[in-house]
């Protein structure tokens, strides 16, 4: 079974600086999809990026990129220019593109990020 | 337009008694999810449901029994409800294949007096 780690339970950032959220997982698979979601004070899960593991480039989405190292199981997420909004809990998730893994998510355990003014 | 509507947002009840939860998307999707969110932040998945046939079944006492009466809904009924059964319930949709990436609903906060 695959499992996703993020070892740091809580961080902080100021204003406009960037931080970096770390995560790793475990597989064997070779292809797979990885995503960070963003759970703020209203509790909505929200969509942040996204990467297929295929793919060499490293997504991006303005403010957002990601780090992806695949043969070192690691997928972390840097924040540019942190704002107030980005305030919230951060999850890493993985999900198995294999034959009967019918695309569900297995989360970690999240990181809350607290930016400071 | 809410894409994916969860009814009720919160629920208070008391131990042994029975609830139900309903789930809604209008996005068009073929597949839908229910994950349970503990105390601690931990997102699980519970079920999950595609063109109404069950696909995913985790690990989950049999007091909970999903329902899913056409591809756009997707209802939790839980029976004999225990303190532990507190969480917050997400139901999501997606397209099955490809990105599969999951918009979730708002969220249903249950807690067990």
């Amino acid at each position: 079974a695959q499992t996703v780690t993020q070892s740091q339970p809580e961080m902080s950032v100021q204003e406009a600086e960037t931080v970096t959220l770390s995560c790793t997982y475990d597989t064997s698979e070779s292809n797979y999809y990885l995503f960070w979601y963003k759970q703020p004070p209203s509790r909505q899960m929200i969509l942040v990026i996204r990467q297929e593991a295929y793919k060499q480039q490293n997504a991006t989405e303005n403010r957002f990129s990601v780090n992806f190292q695949k043969a070192a199981k690691s997928f972390s997420l840097k924040i540019s220019d942190s704002q107030l909004g980005d305030t919230a809990m951060y999850f890493c998730a993985f999900m198995s593109s294999e034959s009967g893994s019918n695309y569900k998510l297995t989360f970690g355990k999240g990181t809350l990020l607290t930016v400071n003014p | 337009d809410t894409a994916v509507s969860q009814t009720p947002k919160y629920l208070v009840t008391q131990m042994g008694n029975d609830k139900s939860i309903k789930c809604e998307q209008n996005l068009g999707h073929d597949t839908m999810y229910w994950y349970k969110q503990d105390s601690k932040k931990f997102l699980k998945i519970m079920f999950s449901y595609n063109n109404k046939e069950l696909i995913i079944n985790e690990t989950v006492p049999n007091r909970f029994s999903p329902k899913s009466p056409d591809k756009a809904h997707l209802n939790l009924h839980i029976n004999s409800l225990e303190l532990g059964d507190s969480a917050v319930y997400f139901c999501a949709s997606s397209q099955y294949g490809g990105w599969g990436e999951q918009f979730f609903g708002p969220g249903t906060r249950l807690t067990v007096l």
